[in-house]
């Protein structure tokens, strides 16, 4: 199984300011006949079902704000959230769907400072 | 627009069954696959496996195979997962989650369903 690894844990920033997020799959997930990382990015708030962020590392979704972005390639990637708002304050996990079993992060905490 | 549905809470005893629907409306329903993703209390995203809502067609993940049983109904647009031999670490919310092929993200989700197990 391709283990998915999140740094931080948690993390507190200010309002305005930019929050990082990693995650670490422990093998490539670049599938090198379409050019494409098997990465995703979703955010879960209190009582509801995750939300898609970004997929193929770096597609946006529709309507998600363009303060939220996604780059990295293979094995390392990162997601990105500049301007804090407050209604960014939630868990975000990322994903992986280049091979069953589809594998998720821990989750990282985000919280405002 | 996209929706699932999701059946309501159960509680169970250990042993038992549990048969959790997922309604979809606002797309073409056969043309997706249906993913399933638990979450324990306060805890992560575990993936259960997925059906290919066309023909059937499923892929469980190794940690549930022989409990966990997909189905679909396409004539109501409704999908399924069943788990039986139910065991108190089973107690979590389980969602479907919509994905364009078998190995793709999940663009819509349900709800969530709260499965219980308790003697």
């Amino acid at each position: 199984d391709i283990v998915m690894t999140q740094s931080p844990d948690s993390l507190a920033v200010s309002l305005g300011e930019r929050a990082t997020i990693n995650c670490k799959s422990s093998q490539p997930v670049f599938y090198r006949v379409n050019s494409r990382n098997y990465l995703g990015w979703y955010q879960q708030k209190p009582g509801q079902p995750p939300k898609l962020l970004m997929y193929w590392a770096s597609t946006r979704e529709s309507g998600v704000p363009d303060r939220f972005s996604g780059s990295g390639s293979g094995t390392d990637f990162t997601l990105t959230i500049s301007n804090l708002q407050a209604e960014d304050v939630a868990v975000y996990y990322c994903q992986q769907y280049y091979t069953p079993p589809i594998t998720f992060g821990q989750g990282t905490r985000l919280e405002i400072k | 627009q996209v929706q699932l549905i999701q059946s309501g809470a159960e509680v169970k005893k250990p042993g038992a069954s549990v048969t959790v629907s997922c309604e979809a409306s606002g797309y073409t329903f056969a043309t997706y696959w249906m993913h399933w993703v638990r979450q324990a209390p306060g805890q992560g995203l575990e993936w259960l496996g997925w059906i290919n809502l066309k023909n059937g067609d499923t892929t469980y993940a190794q940690k549930f195979q022989g409990r966990v049983t997909m189905t679909r109904d396409t004539s109501i647009n409704t999908a399924y997962m069943e788990i039986s031999r139910l065991k108190s670490d089973d107690t979590a919310v389980y969602f479907c989650a919509r994905g364009d092929g078998d190995e793709y993200y999940f663009d819509y989700w349900g709800q969530g369903s709260l499965v219980s197990v308790s003697s």
